[in-house]
């Protein structure tokens, strides 16, 4: 079963509205999640690193005021694309580790379609 | 820089045996993983390989040689629904035993035809 989970799964909504995306990691605690965008035939790019009790580390070239992280608790993760614009329309996907150095398992990701 | 390169395009026949080549070139290493993801689908993990070797998961198997900055994704008895986009990414950071950032290829495209 999955063991980390994303929502919503799709959204549709206006230029210049906020979208919150939620990732949940079920069964286990979480200090780190990833958060991961996806354009279309392109591959995975880490957009930044939610740490929990601390600030979200950003990959270069990402807006941090404009992709807000929150990690507020163990299990829980947010995203929110803050006034998004067409070109913000992508896959966004969060992932988490389960344990060590175990591999990343990912949720199933939120398709944003800003019009 | 960082990157991952593996074949963009793989087409291969139902029953067929396929492999999917990935060299890399990273700052740091601490494993190679393979994803699975469907058309409109998030990632699947399928395989890691932190040590060389091979590593054998029912039809799928992957191998890592370090040394030679290399690995594979072996599919075995192809079905149709293992058409899929498959990345290798390989994990750069150790933040102090927690999981570090995965760094993806920019996957390859495998079409089973019948």
């Amino acid at each position: 079963g999955a063991v980390v989970s994303q929502h919503p799964s799709r959204v549709i909504c206006k230029s210049g509205t906020s979208v919150k995306i939620e990732c949940r990691s079920l069964d286990f605690q979480a200090t780190t999640m990833f958060w991961y965008r996806q354009f279309p035939k392109q591959s995975l790019m880490l957009m930044a690193t939610s740490n929990e009790g601390s600030k979200a580390t950003y990959e270069q070239g990402v807006e941090k005021d404009k992709f807000l992280i929150n990690h507020a608790s163990l299990t829980l993760s947010t995203l929110t694309v803050t006034s998004a614009h067409p070109e913000d329309s992508s896959f966004y996907i969060c992932s988490a580790p389960v344990q060590g150095n175990q591999p990343q398992h990912f949720g199933d990701g939120t398709r944003l379609s800003i019009l | 820089g960082q990157s991952l390169e593996q074949p963009s395009e793989v087409t291969a026949v139902e029953g067929a045996i396929v492999q999917i080549n990935c060299t890399y070139q990273t700052s740091g290493f601490y494993g190679l993983s393979w994803y699975q993801q469907h058309d409109g689908g998030a990632p699947t993990f399928l395989s890691y390989n932190a040590l060389d070797g091979l590593e054998e998961t029912g039809r799928f198997s992957s191998f890592l040689s370090r040394s030679d900055s290399y690995g594979y994704l072996l599919l075995q008895e192809l079905q149709m629904k293992d058409s899929a986009s498959y990345f290798c990414a390989v994990r750069d950071r150790d933040y102090g035993g927690s999981q570090g950032n995965l760094i993806f290829g920019k996957g390859t495209k495998l079409s089973v035809k019948p």
